[in-house]
């Protein structure tokens, strides 16, 4: 079945980086374009941008410009998301959630998420 | 930037029908799709352009969108509903979420 695993939990300081990987399984990677998502403790979902899984093309929302950079892997169906320079701020759950077959307007399936903690 | 406006919580009493909105500008005129989040787990599509249902979602589930406000419905509310809801829509090819709705089903 379509699947999306993503990487365990992180515990950086700040000014460090991170890269977090979203493992798809159960369809063709290159058809459907990867969002991100971003969800800071207690809070709501947050529309980080997405990839074009065919041209490797990402888009980022306007809040997620510089510091953050979408990528791929096609020959293992991984996507990345790293994050430079790390802020407390960054502390949250990062989902992948593939674009859906349902149309570009939706999101389906998701990652289980993966906790990135900034602290010093 | 576009919002979506949802009501923080709403409470009912199993077997009633929950209603969730969302509020935005023309939303109408946009596809809006829906996301449960269950405390601890990832969020579900559970409605996707307006008022369509993936397999596997019960049939209690359903959606509208109308002017500038898009519904979700679930009839015959059970516990295991209880959860966060999110209304997703997009504006100038940017994904936005409403602040989500927390349903207390009890």
């Amino acid at each position: 079945q379509v699947q999306l695993v993503q990487s365990g939990s992180e515990l950086k300081k700040p000014g460090a980086s991170v890269k977090i990987s979203c493992q798809a399984s159960g369809y063709s990677f290159t058809y459907f374009s990867m969002h991100w998502v971003r969800q800071a403790p207690g809070q709501g979902l947050e529309w980080m941008g997405w990839i074009n899984t065919n041209t490797g093309i990402p888009t980022y929302a306007q809040a997620f410009t510089g510091r953050f950079v979408f990528s791929l892997d096609t020959s293992v169906k991984t996507a990345y998301l790293q994050i430079n320079n790390l802020k407390t701020e960054d502390t949250a759950v990062y989902y992948c959630a593939r674009e859906s077959t349902t149309g570009t307007t939706a999101a389906d399936p998701w990652g289980q998420g993966t906790l990135v903690t900034v602290s010093s | 930037s576009y919002e979506l406006t949802q009501p923080p919580s709403v409470s009912v009493s199993p077997g009633q029908t929950a209603t969730i909105t969302c509020s935005g500008e023309k939303l109408g005129d946009k596809y809006v799709s829906w996301y449960q989040q269950r405390p601890g787990h990832s969020p579900l599509m559970v409605i996707f352009q307006d008022e369509q249902r993936p397999s596997g979602i019960p049939e209690r589930f359903s959606g509208s969108n109308s002017g500038s406000t898009a519904t979700l419905t679930i009839s015959g509310a059970r516990t295991l509903d209880e959860a966060a809801y999110f209304c997703l829509a997009w504006d100038n090819d940017t994904a936005v979420f409403g602040r989500g709705t927390k349903l207390t089903v009890l």
